[in-house]
Order: structure tokens, then sequence, then C-alpha cells
């Protein structure tokens, strides 16, 4: 069967850090990846959008960045973290042609200070 | 441009009653709709989906209908359970198949016991 994991699950970071998010799916071979962010009050905002190795669509201007080495691995990152960075983060994969049906991590909650 | 919208933020619903979520959306482009069920501090799970082909989709206590024409939609669960306290999220997408969805803001379901 397959899993998706994410981590860490919690980040307190001061502004001005670096950031790593990491999330790998197993059991699956080439899925879309994602991540997503919930920030409070809001809903879900698409910010990446994987279909393969080293592709990466940009959803929103932002001070984040994707990256996806390896088939089933998919990391956010950022060279200095802003106080609106924090929220929710959610990695989310889907297999081509399944009519959208994503399936989502655990989250990361990323507070910045 | 919020695309999906969840007008009420909260719900409260006495169990064993009906619970009535909704949904509205501006994109007449869109034509592939999901339910996601979310616990705090977990990631959304799939709950329903349905295609624009479709007026109505049940699975279970669950069902979802569709009114094209008015661009909405709505998810019944009956009888509810307290089980089903959680945030429901309202999702689109723009053709069956493309796994890029837009959220709505989500809408926090209380069953009340």
């Amino acid at each position: 069967s397959q899993t998706i994991h994410q981590w860490p699950a919690t980040l307190v970071q001061p502004v001005g850090s670096p950031l790593s998010l990491e999330c790998t799916v197993e059991g699956t071979s080439n899925p879309n990846l994602y991540w997503y962010r919930q920030a409070a009050g809001r809903g879900l905002q698409l910010l990446f959008y994987s279909v393969g190795i080293g592709q990466i669509s940009s959803e929103v201007p932002q001070n984040l960045s994707a990256s996806r080495p390896q088939d089933r691995q998919f990391i956010l990152s950022s060279k200095k973290l802003l106080l609106s960075d924090s929220g929710f983060y959610l990695c989310a994969w889907s297999v081509r042609g399944n009519g959208g049906e994503l399936f989502f991590g655990e989250g990361s909650r990323l507070t910045v200070l | 441009d919020q695309q999906v919208k969840q007008n009420s933020p909260s719900l409260s619903v006495q169990e064993g009653r009906i619970s009535i979520l909704n949904c509205d959306y501006t994109n007449s482009m869109f034509d592939y709709f999901l339910w996601y069920k979310k616990y705090p501090a977990e990631g959304p799970t799939f709950l329903i989906s349905i295609s624009s082909i479709k007026d109505k989709n049940e699975d279970g206590r669950f069902t979802v209908f569709l009114n094209k024409s008015a661009k909405h939609l709505s998810l019944h669960i009956v009888p509810s359970q307290p089980g089903d306290s959680a945030v429901y999220f309202c999702a689109a997408s723009g053709d069956f198949g493309n796994e890029k969805l837009t959220f709505g803001t989500g809408t926090r379901l209380t069953i009340i016991p």
C-alpha cells in the first residue's frame, strides 16, 4: 500500500533562518507531488506542483522554493523565513489521471517567531 | 480571488440529524469536485467526489449534490455522528485528471451528542 511521510511534524524557527521540510512517498512510482499551505483562517493554498524529477511548478510568488531530487521525494525550502511563512504545510501525492484525488501527509506545523 | 467558497466557517448539528455543508464556485471550467475531511494536526483525507456529468453521488452516509447552473455543491451527512466532527474542505479541478485542486476555506462541523 502507498504511504506518505513528511517531517518534521512541528518546527519553531526565528525570522531569517532557513527551512527544509521533507516529504517521501512509498509504494508508488512517478507520482504527482504537491506542497500545500493552510494559513490561519484560510483554505489550502497550492504552493508547488511536480510531475517528475526536477520538474517544479510554482503556483504563487513567495519566499519558498521546492525541489524534487528523486522520484518520490519532495522538499520545501527557504533561505530566510518570514513571519508570514508560519502555517501548516501539507505534502500530497496523486496518481496521474486519478481525477484529482490527493493523498495527504500528516502535515508540518511551522511557527516563525 | 477565491474561486471556491465555503461561506459558513462553522456549523453545529445534533447527533443523528442531517449535516449540510455548502460550497460555491465561480470558475465555470471546473468540472470535478471533491470533499475532504480534516482532523486537527492531521492531513486531509478524501471523502467523496462528483464529476460534472452527474448531479448526485452517494457513499453510505455521505451524499454530494451538484447544481451546475447555480455553481453550487453540497455535502449531506445523515445521520450525523460525533466522529464526523472535523473541518470539511470543498475542492474543484478544471478537468478530470487534472490534479491541481483549488480548495475552499473549510467549514468546521461540530456534532453535538
